[in-house]
């Protein structure tokens, strides 16, 4: 298995503009989470997914973040308009089943920066 | 509130000598407890994890972590680091009833030749 996978994993663009990150999870996992890692803030839960519905999108900073997943391959993190305190690295994972006990699956990454 | 304190934001060890990297948490109850390992560019990949039963928990690439409820802590260790060791280390507690996890700060690890 490619285990997860992001992409871009860099991004560079400027304020005011749209972003869209993008992951495919690992085929079969039925749970789809979006992180945020910054160094004031360390590693946040932004929203999950269950077989692609939304279920807790309460780390979700605000109205100019939003996340979709329209099938059970992918999904995407948008920023409309980025601004430079969005500049962090997002991580997507995926685990199988659910619940605190299952294993989440880490992609690499994306890195954000917005000017 | 549930919270993770990774006190050691930098250690370094040299290799071949033993490694202790510290984490407490606060948790209303019986906590699941979690050890992540983020190599540089890379994604967080599971050490180990605690949900309940024996106290010291064994995972991947020699790593071994002790919970202590008397203490709040769930301390991950190591006998002897090798140079691949080097990465940040995230020490994570879980909710029972809920998909989420509140991750420490991390800490990174250094090693000396």
């Amino acid at each position: 298995d490619a285990g997860v996978i992001q992409s871009p994993r860099h991004e560079v663009t400027e304020m005011g503009q749209e972003v869209t990150l993008r992951c495919k999870p690992i085929s079969g996992h039925d749970y789809l989470f979006w992180y945020r890692q910054t160094m004031m803030r360390g590693l946040e839960l932004l929203i999950y997914f269950n077989n692609n519905v939304p279920i807790d999108d309460s780390g979700m900073p605000e109205d100019r973040f939003s996340a979709k997943m329209p099938n059970a391959s992918f999904s995407t993190l948008k920023i409309q308009p980025s601004e430079p305190r969005d500049s962090a690295v997002y991580f997507c994972a995926s685990s199988s089943t659910g619940g605190t006990t299952d294993t989440q699956y880490f992609g690499p990454g994306t890195r954000l920066t917005v000017l | 509130a549930q919270s993770v304190t990774q006190p050691d934001i930098h250690i370094t060890v040299s290799e071949g000598a033993s490694l202790e990297l510290r984490c407490n948490y606060s948790y209303g109850a019986t906590p699941y407890l979690f050890w992540y390992v983020q190599s540089p560019g890379q994604g967080l990949q599971l050490l180990l994890k605690y949900f309940s039963g024996d106290t010291l928990v064994q995972g991947i690439k020699g790593f071994e972590a002790e919970f202590k409820r008397s203490q709040s802590s769930f301390n991950l260790r190591k006998p002897s680091v090798h140079w691949s060791d080097a990465a940040e280390y995230f020490c994570a507690v879980g909710a029972h009833n809920f998909n989420k996890f509140y991750f420490g700060s991390g800490t990174k690890l250094n090693v000396k030749p």
